[in-house]
């Protein structure tokens, strides 16, 4: 079957780092995808992994290893703006599967 | 500006009715999705289209129905004869459907039957 896990909520203070683990068996892989949805309103897409490793892209991060299906969002220099929930979204061939989402709240 | 437009933000209908969701893009991307959203569950697929006069079902069809006369527009119908039609529904584009091809999303519809 198919299967994107993922937590359903997560909880960090304003400044500091976070890790969302996003865990996933497909019948085939084309990359995966996170996207941000803040509540009521549409997934904004955050990054893209096809190859292992680490991809920057300013304060995000996003980390692959297809061997194990596994893959984490990095939030650091967190702000109250980062909060919202964050969907891992893998493409098995041609479609995307997404897992539910992790709920991340940002404390001051 | 480039994007994905959809309307109405919100929707109110009685059970029985059919209702049709508009999704409108000029990114000049071929390819078209339409996916429900509910509370504690993944968005799912409930038709595509990756060219104008062709679609296909995606994994919650029933009781749904789409055309593809522009390349623009992708409305979505919600018949009567979808059981549970109260959800958040979200509208998605892309360039193609390869593996790297990124989804654009609408701001949704929130659809509720009374």
């Amino acid at each position: 079957g198919q299967n994107i896990d993922q937590p359903t909520e997560m909880t960090a203070t304003e400044g500091a780092i976070v890790q969302i683990n996003c865990t996933y068996q497909t019948s085939g892989f084309n990359g995966l995808f996170w996207y941000q949805q803040h509540a009521g309103e549409a997934p904004t897409f955050l990054s893209y992994n096809v190859l292992d490793g680490l991809e920057e892209k300013g304060r995000f991060s996003s980390f692959l290893s297809r061997s194990k299906g596994y893959s984490y969002l990095l939030l650091k220099e967190l702000q109250m703006k980062d909060s919202a929930s964050y969907l891992c979204a893998v493409r098995d061939r041609y479609d995307m599967r997404f897992g539910a989402g992790t709920r991340l709240t940002v404390k001051p | 500006d480039g994007g994905i437009t959809q309307s109405p933000k919100y929707l109110f209908r009685k059970e029985g009715q059919n209702v049709t969701l508009s999704c409108e893009q000029n990114l000049n991307h071929d390819a078209m999705y339409w996916y429900r959203q509910d509370p504690g569950q993944g968005l799912r697929l409930i038709y595509y289209s990756q060219i104008v006069n062709d679609f296909q079902k995606g994994d919650i069809a029933e009781g749904y129905s789409v055309s593809r006369e522009k390349k623009e527009s992708f409305p979505l119908t919600v018949t009567s004869a979808q059981k549970n039609p109260t959800a958040f529904y979200l509208c998605a584009s892309s360039i193609g459907r390869a593996g790297g091809d990124t989804q654009y999303f609408g701001p949704g519809t929130r659809l509720t039957v009374l």
